[in-house]
């Protein structure tokens, strides 16, 4: 069964700084693998996706996520963190037809 | 805006009550997705229609149930409610509901059980 990871429940960085929240993941085939963004009392806005090909993928508002097949990671990333990009970040992944499984969520705290 | 509507925003209702959700998806979606979010369980997938069909189906309970309809509008029942029932609902839509497809979130319906 597909699964994914969040390892840390909360990552906090100074603006300015670039931020990184990890994921890593498991499946039996090819991993389709998604980054959303949820704001307090809204729902989850689409970030970026990763298909197939470059294993860079850049997204909305700056973020890009690396995909790394042999560590299974998809790692999402910023330059440089913005105070407004502090919220819940989900990453899931899609491997058995339609089903998405998402993992648990990290809280980014940008520290102005 | 997502142009994925959901309503009512917020029900509060008592044990053993039935509700429905009701999902609108984008213009042009034919895939809709629903979701429970709560503390303890986090984001689960409860049931995927696809253009009035059912297609996949995740973790929901017997006592749920869900329909598309004609107009491609969805609604998600949920009967017998219990307190642990208490969570956000979100309803997603896709274009085909393949698995590449991305898929757009509703602002969600906020359940009270009381």
């Amino acid at each position: 069964a597909q699964s994914v990871a969040q390892p840390e429940d909360q990552v906090n960085v100074a603006e300015g700084n670039p931020l990184t929240v990890k994921c890593t993941y498991s499946v039996s085939g090819n991993p389709y693998l998604f980054w959303y963004v949820q704001y307090p009392n809204r729902g989850l806005q689409f970030l970026l996706k990763y298909i197939t090909g470059d294993n860079l993928v850049k997204g909305s508002y700056g973020f890009e996520a690396e995909f790394n097949k042999s560590q299974t990671s998809f790692h999402l990333k910023k330059p440089s963190a913005l105070v407004s990009d502090s919220a819940l970040y989900f990453c899931a992944v899609r491997d058995i037809p339609a089903e998405v499984t998402f993992g648990t969520g990290t809280k980014l705290q940008v520290i102005p | 805006d997502s142009g994925v509507t959901q309503t009512p925003k917020h029900l509060i209702t008592a044990t053993g009550q039935r509700v429905t959700l009701r999902c609108s998806p984008r213009s042009g979606d034919l895939s809709v997705y629903w979701y429970q979010q709560s503390l303890d369980q986090g984001l689960q997938f409860l049931i995927q229609y696809y253009n009035g069909e059912e297609r996949a189906k995740g973790n929901i309970l017997e006592r749920f149930s869900a329909q598309q309809f004609p107009d491609l509008h969805s609604e998600l029942n949920l009967s017998s409610l219990e307190l642990g029932d208490s969570a956000l609902y979100f309803c997603a839509s896709s274009v085909e509901g393949e698995m590449a497809d991305t898929q757009y979130f509703g602002p969600g319906t906020r359940l009270t059980v009381l």
